[in-house]
Protein backbone atom coordinates (compact mmCIF):
# COMPACT_ATOMS: atom_id res chain seq x y z
CA UNK A 1 0.00 0.00 0.00
CA UNK A 2 1.22 3.61 -0.70
CA UNK A 3 2.25 5.75 2.18
CA UNK A 4 3.24 8.83 0.87
CA UNK A 5 1.62 11.15 -1.42
CA UNK A 6 3.51 13.60 -2.88
CA UNK A 7 1.64 17.13 -4.18
CA UNK A 8 1.62 18.39 -6.96
CA UNK A 9 1.88 15.81 -9.23
CA UNK A 10 3.56 17.69 -11.58
CA UNK A 11 5.41 21.03 -11.24
CA UNK A 12 7.67 23.27 -13.70
CA UNK A 13 9.40 26.62 -13.45
CA UNK A 14 12.16 28.47 -13.96
CA UNK A 15 15.52 28.17 -13.39
CA UNK A 16 16.66 30.66 -10.21
CA UNK A 17 13.21 30.06 -8.93
CA UNK A 18 12.57 27.46 -5.87
CA UNK A 19 10.71 24.70 -5.88
CA UNK A 20 8.56 23.11 -3.02
CA UNK A 21 7.35 19.62 -3.29
CA UNK A 22 4.70 18.29 -0.46
CA UNK A 23 4.17 14.74 0.43
CA UNK A 24 1.77 13.27 2.77
CA UNK A 25 1.12 9.99 4.64
CA UNK A 26 -0.54 7.69 6.66
CA UNK A 27 1.04 5.77 9.48
CA UNK A 28 3.43 6.74 12.19
CA UNK A 29 6.68 6.51 11.38
CA UNK A 30 10.18 6.32 12.31
CA UNK A 31 11.44 9.24 9.30
CA UNK A 32 10.77 10.10 6.47
CA UNK A 33 13.36 10.22 3.27
CA UNK A 34 13.40 12.06 -0.02
CA UNK A 35 14.61 10.40 -3.21
CA UNK A 36 15.74 11.81 -6.31
CA UNK A 37 14.94 10.04 -9.69
CA UNK A 38 16.59 11.12 -13.52
CA UNK A 39 14.50 9.94 -15.89
CA UNK A 40 14.85 5.81 -16.35
CA UNK A 41 17.19 5.93 -13.79
CA UNK A 42 17.70 4.35 -10.28
CA UNK A 43 16.45 6.34 -7.32
CA UNK A 44 19.23 8.73 -5.82
CA UNK A 45 18.82 9.06 -1.96
CA UNK A 46 18.61 13.36 -0.97
CA UNK A 47 18.06 13.74 2.47
CA UNK A 48 16.15 12.21 5.94
CA UNK A 49 14.36 13.50 8.72
CA UNK A 50 13.81 11.88 11.74
CA UNK A 51 10.40 11.65 13.48
CA UNK A 52 11.87 13.82 16.28
CA UNK A 53 13.29 16.78 14.03
CA UNK A 54 11.36 19.84 12.35
CA UNK A 55 13.69 20.28 9.48
CA UNK A 56 16.74 19.40 7.89
CA UNK A 57 19.35 21.30 5.24
CA UNK A 58 21.28 20.08 3.14
CA UNK A 59 23.35 22.21 0.13
CA UNK A 60 20.46 23.77 -1.29
CA UNK A 61 17.59 21.05 0.06
CA UNK A 62 15.59 21.96 2.72
CA UNK A 63 13.19 19.43 4.33
CA UNK A 64 10.41 19.84 7.16
CA UNK A 65 8.08 17.56 8.69
CA UNK A 66 5.19 18.04 10.72
CA UNK A 67 4.48 14.70 12.35
CA UNK A 68 0.63 16.00 14.09
CA UNK A 69 0.10 16.93 10.59
CA UNK A 70 1.54 13.28 8.68
CA UNK A 71 3.13 15.39 6.52
CA UNK A 72 6.62 17.09 4.90
CA UNK A 73 7.81 19.52 2.42
CA UNK A 74 10.97 19.56 0.24
CA UNK A 75 12.29 22.98 -0.93
CA UNK A 76 14.78 22.97 -3.56
CA UNK A 77 16.24 26.81 -3.44
CA UNK A 78 17.70 28.55 -6.53
CA UNK A 79 16.89 25.45 -9.14
CA UNK A 80 18.96 24.92 -11.39
CA UNK A 81 17.88 22.95 -15.06
CA UNK A 82 20.07 19.62 -13.82
CA UNK A 83 17.32 19.24 -10.74
CA UNK A 84 14.77 18.37 -13.49
CA UNK A 85 14.15 15.34 -12.34
CA UNK A 86 11.09 13.21 -10.19
CA UNK A 87 11.34 13.23 -6.28
CA UNK A 88 9.89 10.91 -4.12
CA UNK A 89 9.23 10.73 -0.35
CA UNK A 90 9.72 7.40 1.27
CA UNK A 91 8.11 6.19 5.09
CA UNK A 92 10.14 4.59 7.18
CA UNK A 93 6.87 2.95 9.00
CA UNK A 94 7.15 1.76 12.54
CA UNK A 95 7.34 -1.78 13.26
CA UNK A 96 7.06 -2.48 8.83
CA UNK A 97 10.45 -4.52 9.76
CA UNK A 98 12.35 -2.01 7.61
CA UNK A 99 10.66 -1.65 4.71
CA UNK A 100 10.24 1.80 3.24
CA UNK A 101 7.31 2.78 1.36
CA UNK A 102 6.85 5.38 -1.77
CA UNK A 103 4.63 7.27 -3.27
CA UNK A 104 3.78 8.59 -6.55
CA UNK A 105 6.58 11.36 -6.94
CA UNK A 106 6.40 14.81 -8.52
CA UNK A 107 7.94 15.63 -11.80
CA UNK A 108 9.89 18.59 -11.37
CA UNK A 109 11.37 20.75 -14.84
CA UNK A 110 13.16 23.52 -14.49
CA UNK A 111 13.08 25.66 -17.46
CA UNK A 112 16.40 27.60 -18.13
CA UNK B 1 32.74 1.85 -7.02
CA UNK B 2 30.03 0.88 -4.60
CA UNK B 3 27.38 0.10 -6.56
CA UNK B 4 24.22 -2.18 -7.57
CA UNK B 5 24.10 -3.62 -10.76
CA UNK B 6 21.10 -5.34 -12.37
CA UNK B 7 20.85 -7.53 -15.07
CA UNK B 8 19.64 -7.24 -18.37
CA UNK B 9 18.67 -3.52 -18.36
CA UNK B 10 16.15 -4.44 -20.99
CA UNK B 11 13.89 -7.47 -22.12
CA UNK B 12 11.45 -8.24 -24.52
CA UNK B 13 9.89 -11.47 -23.40
CA UNK B 14 6.60 -13.63 -24.08
CA UNK B 15 3.92 -14.73 -21.88
CA UNK B 16 5.33 -17.73 -19.91
CA UNK B 17 8.46 -18.02 -20.54
CA UNK B 18 10.04 -18.40 -17.32
CA UNK B 19 13.02 -15.10 -16.70
CA UNK B 20 15.59 -14.16 -14.00
CA UNK B 21 16.94 -10.70 -13.54
CA UNK B 22 19.97 -10.40 -11.43
CA UNK B 23 20.65 -7.76 -8.82
CA UNK B 24 24.23 -8.25 -7.36
CA UNK B 25 25.88 -5.48 -4.98
CA UNK B 26 29.14 -5.16 -3.40
CA UNK B 27 28.68 -2.70 -0.68
CA UNK B 28 28.27 -6.02 1.86
CA UNK B 29 24.59 -5.04 2.15
CA UNK B 30 22.46 -7.35 4.67
CA UNK B 31 18.86 -6.07 3.33
CA UNK B 32 18.45 -6.24 -0.21
CA UNK B 33 14.67 -5.74 -2.00
CA UNK B 34 13.01 -5.43 -5.28
CA UNK B 35 10.70 -2.90 -6.57
CA UNK B 36 8.48 -2.71 -9.53
CA UNK B 37 7.75 1.44 -10.89
CA UNK B 38 4.19 1.88 -12.90
CA UNK B 39 3.12 5.60 -13.30
CA UNK B 40 1.04 6.90 -11.33
CA UNK B 41 1.92 3.93 -8.73
CA UNK B 42 5.13 4.90 -7.57
CA UNK B 43 7.58 2.50 -6.39
CA UNK B 44 5.95 -0.65 -4.86
CA UNK B 45 8.05 -3.57 -3.04
CA UNK B 46 8.03 -7.06 -4.46
CA UNK B 47 10.33 -8.81 -2.27
CA UNK B 48 12.70 -7.84 0.50
CA UNK B 49 15.72 -9.94 2.20
CA UNK B 50 17.08 -8.62 5.50
CA UNK B 51 20.03 -11.32 5.05
CA UNK B 52 20.81 -14.67 3.60
CA UNK B 53 18.08 -17.30 3.17
CA UNK B 54 16.15 -14.84 4.87
CA UNK B 55 13.04 -13.19 2.35
CA UNK B 56 10.05 -12.17 3.28
CA UNK B 57 6.96 -10.77 0.75
CA UNK B 58 6.47 -7.15 0.23
CA UNK B 59 3.25 -5.18 -1.29
CA UNK B 60 2.86 -6.77 -4.15
CA UNK B 61 4.44 -10.58 -4.01
CA UNK B 62 2.51 -12.21 -6.73
CA UNK B 63 3.90 -13.57 -9.35
CA UNK B 64 7.28 -13.27 -8.18
CA UNK B 65 9.74 -15.42 -6.41
CA UNK B 66 13.27 -14.57 -5.32
CA UNK B 67 16.35 -16.16 -3.73
CA UNK B 68 18.86 -14.84 -1.31
CA UNK B 69 21.45 -17.65 -1.13
CA UNK B 70 24.39 -15.16 -0.95
CA UNK B 71 24.79 -11.87 0.47
CA UNK B 72 25.77 -9.66 -2.73
CA UNK B 73 23.17 -11.48 -5.21
CA UNK B 74 19.59 -11.32 -4.84
CA UNK B 75 18.21 -12.89 -8.14
CA UNK B 76 14.07 -11.92 -8.99
CA UNK B 77 12.52 -14.81 -10.69
CA UNK B 78 9.57 -14.38 -13.28
CA UNK B 79 8.20 -18.28 -13.26
CA UNK B 80 5.49 -17.63 -15.72
CA UNK B 81 5.79 -13.76 -16.86
CA UNK B 82 1.95 -12.34 -17.50
CA UNK B 83 1.78 -8.63 -19.60
CA UNK B 84 0.61 -7.12 -16.20
CA UNK B 85 4.20 -7.33 -15.22
CA UNK B 86 5.83 -5.11 -17.74
CA UNK B 87 7.30 -2.41 -15.66
CA UNK B 88 10.21 -0.61 -14.85
CA UNK B 89 12.49 -2.93 -12.08
CA UNK B 90 14.80 -2.17 -9.18
CA UNK B 91 16.63 -4.08 -7.36
CA UNK B 92 18.01 -1.98 -3.73
CA UNK B 93 20.35 -2.86 -1.31
CA UNK B 94 20.36 -0.96 2.45
CA UNK B 95 22.70 0.22 4.79
CA UNK B 96 21.09 1.53 7.66
CA UNK B 97 18.54 3.97 6.61
CA UNK B 98 19.49 4.70 3.01
CA UNK B 99 19.06 2.70 0.06
CA UNK B 100 20.94 2.26 -2.89
CA UNK B 101 18.98 1.35 -6.38
CA UNK B 102 20.73 -0.13 -9.04
CA UNK B 103 19.96 1.59 -12.42
CA UNK B 104 16.65 -0.76 -13.48
CA UNK B 105 15.74 -3.22 -16.01
CA UNK B 106 13.14 -2.50 -18.14
CA UNK B 107 10.84 -5.41 -19.11
CA UNK B 108 7.89 -5.77 -21.72
CA UNK B 109 5.92 -8.93 -21.25
CA UNK B 110 4.31 -9.74 -24.52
Amino acid sequence: SQQGEEDPQALSIQEGENATMNCSYKTSINNLQWYRQNSGRGLVHLILIRSNEREKHSGRLRVTLDTSKKSSSLLITASRAADTASYFCATDARGSARQLTFGSGTQLTVLP
Amino acid sequence: EAQVTQNPRYLITVTGKKLTVTCSQNMNHEYMSWYRQDPGLGLRQIYYSMNVEVTDKGDVPEGYKVSRKEKRNFPLILESPSPNQTSLYFCASRAGETQYFGPGTRLLVL
